[in-house]
């Protein structure tokens, strides 16, 4: 079974819209967290957001929130007021217990397009 | 910025040539990756290494091995390339964010885009 699902292969946004993309995973363990990385053109991989499974708030950063549903296994990044620049491919990512050195799965990706 | 370089940026090899990818960190992390980048599959590991000399197999590790002999340095060799091991190779860290809420996250170099002809 797929660790990481991301049913969205593509998504389209109005500038200065809010847009939401999908990702649903599967684990057993308690312990776990949740990211979120942008890779534009240029090929980098950029961190984006961080949710641990303990959080009990969803995490924000600036126009990034992650919307956290625990019990549906589902941690759903909430881009708001899109810009130009947001126009990128997007992944969710999980890595499981607390350990720094645990293995990250990552989805197949997102790709963002903002339109003018 | 995590301080990660990988070497070379591009490369271009023939079928069953040997092929080295280098990864380097500045900021003595002990946990280093290597991941695989494919038009849908997202990322995909390759191996990783949790110190000097200790090292493990990921999800895709065939046809692939890697060396670690300084903290600094982590090798992904490619003994003899195959035209499915075209691909981008990442090499990422992993580095604490809050160690008390056990937020690791891990950091990516620039990549090494490898053709293999």
């Amino acid at each position: 079974a797929q660790k990481i699902t991301q049913t969205q292969p593509g998504m389209f946004v109005q500038e200065k819209e809010a847009v939401t993309l999908d990702c649903t995973y599967d684990t057993s363990d308690q312990s776990y967290g949740l990211f979120w990385y942008k890779q534009p053109s240029s090929g980098e991989m950029i961190f984006l957001i961080y949710q641990g499974s303990y959080d009990e708030q969803n995490a924000t950063e600036g126009r990034y929130s992650l919307n956290f549903q625990k019990a549906r296994k589902s941690a759903n990044l909430v881009i708001s007021a899109s810009q130009l620049g947001d126009s990128a491919m997007y992944f969710c990512a999980m890595r499981e217990g607390r350990n720094t050195g645990n293995q990250f799965y990552f989805g197949t990706g997102t790709s963002l397009t903002v339109i003018p | 910025d995590a301080g990660i370089t990988q070497s070379p940026r591009h490369k271009v090899t023939e079928t069953g040539t040997p092929v080295t990818l280098r990864c380097h960190q500045t900021e003595n992390h002990r946990y280093m990756y290597w991941y695989r980048q494919d038009p849908g599959h997202g990322l995909r590991l390759i191996h990783y290494s949790y110190g000097v000399k200790d090292t493990d197999k990921g999800e895709v590790s065939d046809g692939y091995s890697v060396s670690r002999s300084k903290t600094e340095d982590f090798l992904l060799t490619l003994e003899s390339a195959t035209s499915s091991q075209t691909s981008v190779y990442f090499c990422a860290i992993s580095r604490s964010r809050d160690r008390a809420a056990g937020s690791y996250e891990q950091y990516f170099g620039p990549g090494t885009r490898l053709t293999v002809t």
